[in-house]
Order: C-alpha cells, then sequence, then structure tokens
C-alpha cells in the first residue's frame, strides 16, 4: 500500500527560526518519486521539489533543503532562517511505479510570527 | 510553457441543483489530468484522474463524475449537488512518465446551500 504521513498538523515558529516539517512514507515499490508542495493561503498547491528514489543526495535551494533517507522512508524539509512568506500548508507526496497515482500526506500547516 | 486553467474560482449552488467545473491544459499532449477535493479538514482527496480521451479512473464512489471530452479537456459534473459536496476543488495535470510532478489550477470554491 502507498502512504504518505505528516504527522505534525500545525507548526508555529517565529520569523527567521529554522523549521523542519517531517514525511514518512509507505511503499512496496522500488521505483518512486516524492514531491513537496506549498499551499499558500490563496489556495493554489505549488511544487517544490521532485525526488526519486534512486537519488538520496539532500538538495538545497536556497533557504530550502531537503532530506531524503530511504532507511527510515523519510522525506524531510526544513526552512531556514523562515519569513512570514513561508506561512503555508506544505504538502508531501508519493508518486509510485505507474506513475499516474499520488498519493498526499494530509499537510503539515505552518505560521510564521514575525 | 504548458498552462492549466479551471473555472469558476468560486461558485455557490443550491442543494439538488447541477454542477459542472472546466479544467483545460495549454502547451502539452496527452497529460494525465486529475480531479482532487479539498475539504474543511485540508487533505487532498483524489476523485477522478485519466490517462487518455474518454479513460476516466474513479478513486471514490460519489455524488460526482468526471468526463474527458478532449486530450486537454477535464470536466466533473453532478446531476444533483449535495451539502457534502462543498469544498475546494483542484484540476492537476501531469506529463506521462515517472518522473513528472502534478502541476495544480488555482482552485474552484464550491458552496453548496
Amino acid at each position: 500500500a502507498q502512504k504518505v504521513t505528516q504527522a505534525q498538523t500545525e507548526i508555529s515558529v517565529v520569523e527567521k527560526e529554522d523549521v523542519t516539517l517531517d514525511c514518512v512514507y509507505e511503499t512496496r515499490d522500488t521505483t518512486y518519486y516524492l514531491f513537496w508542495y506549498k499551499q499558500p493561503p490563496s489556495g493554489e498547491l505549488v511544487f517544490l521539489i521532485r525526488r526519486n528514489s534512486f537519488d538520496e543526495q539532500n538538495e538545497i535551494s536556497g533557504r530550502y533543503s531537503w532530506n531524503f533517507q530511504k532507511s527510515t522512508s523519510s522525506f524531510n524539509f526544513t526552512i531556514t532562517a523562515s519569513q512570514v512568506v513561508d506561512s503555508a500548508v506544505y504538502f508531501c507526496a508519493l508518486s509510485g511505479v505507474t506513475g499516474n497515482q499520488f498519493y498526499f500526506g494530509t499537510g503539515t500547516s505552518l505560521t510564521v510570527i514575525p | 510553457s504548458q498552462t492549466i486553467h479551471q473555472w469558476p474560482a468560486t461558485l455557490v449552488q443550491p442543494v439538488g441543483s447541477p454542477l459542472s467545473l472546466e479544467c483545460t491544459v495549454e502547451g502539452t499532449s496527452n497529460p494525465n489530468l486529475y480531479w482532487y477535493r479539498q475539504a474543511a479538514g485540508r487533505g487532498l482527496q483524489l476523485l477522478f484522474y485519466s490517462v487518455g480521451i474518454g479513460q476516466i479512473s474513479s478513486e471514490v464512489p460519489q455524488n460526482l463524475s468526471a468526463s474527458r471530452p478532449q486530450d486537454r479537456q477535464f470536466i466533473l459534473s453532478s446531476k444533483k449537488l449535495l451539502l457534502s459536496d462543498s469544498g475546494f476543488y483542484l484540476c492537476a495535470w501531469s506529463a506521462q512518465g515517472l518522473n513528472s510532478p502534478l502541476h495544480f489550477g488555482n482552485g474552484t470554491r464550491l458552496t453548496v446551500t
């Protein structure tokens, strides 16, 4: 079965603090892809990153970084020096071997307090 | 570049009325198309997806149906809306292939009164 768990429902941090959003997944596929999306208050889901199951290198993009660990089936997302504009709901998602279906976690609502 | 259009942005409909939400994609061919619903609890529920014209897979039994009359057009319909159909409806597309992410439209906020 395919499943994504985001155990953190809501997180509040003060501006400039670092914050890590957790994502744990379950899959029987050997080939799969992991994604993170951001949903600001406007509602549209914005694609942030894609990672395939064969690439465990961590990735950094500006203040964003992602830590993929197959051993723990986790794909965590860290925002460094958070800003108010980072306030949003963040979703982790998994795509399996067919590539046609995406499984989303329930999302983590991040509030950055100025 | 590829774009996805979804309309209307907001809709208020009475119980028992029909529904038609439309989504079109530009700049790509033979995309996978999806309808998701997001209720107040924030989770994304996959309603339908399509890998080609006339090919619709339903994930959840419900009061809704979907159709794909053209390659880049995806329509979500209902003959009679229920109060429980209220929510935020998102259309999305992905390119064929394992590593293609989903790209979402701006969504339609439906309120059934």
